[in-house]
């Protein structure tokens, strides 16, 4: 059974501060990492992947993989009340067949 | 962000009805991919389909569901008899060009059983 496991929180930072968002894998032939948001009653928006080990940046987002560690992670800068959302971790490997983490609530306060 | 669409938003049935659930992919895909998302749950994989025909399906994906591409263009999922644990949002996604591992939601259909 593959798992992929993410604090349900919520998560509450005040605005303009750093929000990290963590998630864990059980499959080390996992190949492909995915973030997520999803705003209440809406679908799931891409927001990065990444596939090898190390950061990846785009724009305010960050997203960190340590495969040995089976881990993947989501920095978000500069949170905005807008980023208040439930962000998903989705894991790939060869199959295509992506498994989710339930997701961790955020909530960036004024 | 390139779009997938899906109808009804909202479907309303009652127990032991069929339902039709439709989505038109992003144009020229072979990819495509349905899940469903029981309120307060994970996303969770149903079936997916390569070039016309399912490629992978889960232990969701019973007798009960099929999934057909009647015109070329549009995707139906068909659920023969609801349950009402099959009241869920349901999503299809698919990938923005072919070859590609990234994947794009449609806006969902919540689908109600009573």
């Amino acid at each position: 059974q593959k798992e992929v496991e993410q604090n349900s929180g919520p998560l509450s930072v005040p605005e303009g501060a750093i929000a990290s968002l963590n998630c864990t894998y059980s499959d080390r032939g996992s190949q492909s990492f995915f973030w997520y948001r999803q705003y209440s009653g809406k679908s799931p928006e891409l927001i990065m992947f990444i596939y090898s080990n190390g950061d990846k940046e785009d724009g305010r987002f960050t997203a960190q993989l340590n495969k040995a560690s089976q881990y993947v992670s989501l920095l978000i800068r500069d949170s905005q009340p807008s980023d208040s959302a439930t962000y998903l971790c989705a894991v790939m490997g060869g199959s295509y067949i992506p498994t989710f983490g339930r997701g961790t609530s955020l909530i960036v306060h004024p | 962000e390139p779009e997938v669409t899906q109808t009804p938003s909202h479907q309303v049935t009652q127990m032991g009805q069929e339902v039709i659930l439709r989505c038109v992919p992003i144009s020229n895909h072979l990819y495509f991919y349905w899940y469903r998302q029981i309120l307060g749950q994970k996303v969770e994989f149903l079936v997916s389909f390569y070039n016309n025909e399912i490629s992978e399906k889960s232990e969701i994906f019973d007798d009960q569901f099929s999934v057909e591409r009647p015109d070329g263009s549009n995707f139906t999922l068909k659920i023969r008899s609801t349950k009402l644990e099959d009241s869920a949002m349901y999503f299809c996604a698919g990938p923005p060009s072919s070859g590609q591992e990234t994947q794009y939601f449609g806006p969902g259909t919540r689908l109600l059983v009573l």
